[in-house]
């Protein structure tokens, strides 16, 4: 299974944007980049996910690198109910689901 | 719809015992997932099934095991309980193929 690497910890203010970096060099062709949250206290709750091209949806935005060995997240706005684990998982999109959890990016946001 | 219900959300039990999990998925999900968490190894992949079936597996011993039921409903079992095995059990359904598991808020064991 293709390995991500992803910061530690981030912070960020209240209503910036922030970007959230995931390098994973090994990708294969056919490995779809998904970002999974964990809210304090909650199961991890799914963000997005791609495969080539950027994608946006009504909770963040997905920037794939060309070369698709990284990707980044991005929330618009911060808010404090963001603040959260987050991770980068490949996976591989069909009728087989494994999901392989690295440490993620825990996230602070600042009032 | 319903989100993914866990039961029970909290559960102390003995070294040695044996303890069954329950989940039941988002109404049309036939796809469920388990996954232990803990905070030495983080979230990890224990087995997933599809229509009564097992299809994927994780790298747990045999004392973790799961079915699936006909209504999509799912048990994972852990017998002969170590200390180790305290932890935050996730269960998460998905539609078909659908892209994005939906987690449920897990079950915490703790084994004294």
């Amino acid at each position: 299974d293709a390995k991500t690497t992803q910061p530690n910890s981030m912070e960020s203010n209240e209503e910036e944007p922030v970007h959230l970096p995931c390098n994973h060099s090994t990708i294969s062709g056919t490995d779809y980049i998904h970002w999974y949250r964990q809210l304090p206290s909650q199961g991890p709750e799914y963000v997005i996910h791609g495969l080539t091209s950027n994608v946006n949806n009504r909770m963040a935005s997905l920037a794939i690198a060309e070369d698709r060995k990284s990707s980044t997240l991005i929330l618009h706005r911060a808010t404090l109910r963001d603040a959260a684990v987050y991770y980068c998982i490949l996976n591989l999109l069909r009728n087989t689901d494994k999901l392989i959890f690295g440490t993620g990016t825990r996230l602070q946001v600042f009032p | 719809k319903a989100g993914v219900t866990q039961t029970p959300r909290y559960l102390i039990k003995t070294r040695g015992q044996q303890v069954t999990l329950s989940c039941s998925p988002i109404s049309g999900h036939r796809s469920v997932s388990w996954y232990q968490q803990t905070p030495g190894q983080g979230l990890q992949f224990l087995f997933e099934y599809f229509s009564e079936t097992q299809r994927n597996k994780g790298n747990f011993p045999g004392r973790f095991s799961g079915r699936q039921f006909s209504n999509s409903r799912s048990e994972m079992n852990v017998s002969t309980l170590e200390l180790g095995d305290s932890a935050l059990y996730l269960c998460a359904s998905r539609e078909g193929d659908a892209p994005g598991e939906f987690f449920g808020p897990g079950t915490r064991l703790t084994v004294l």
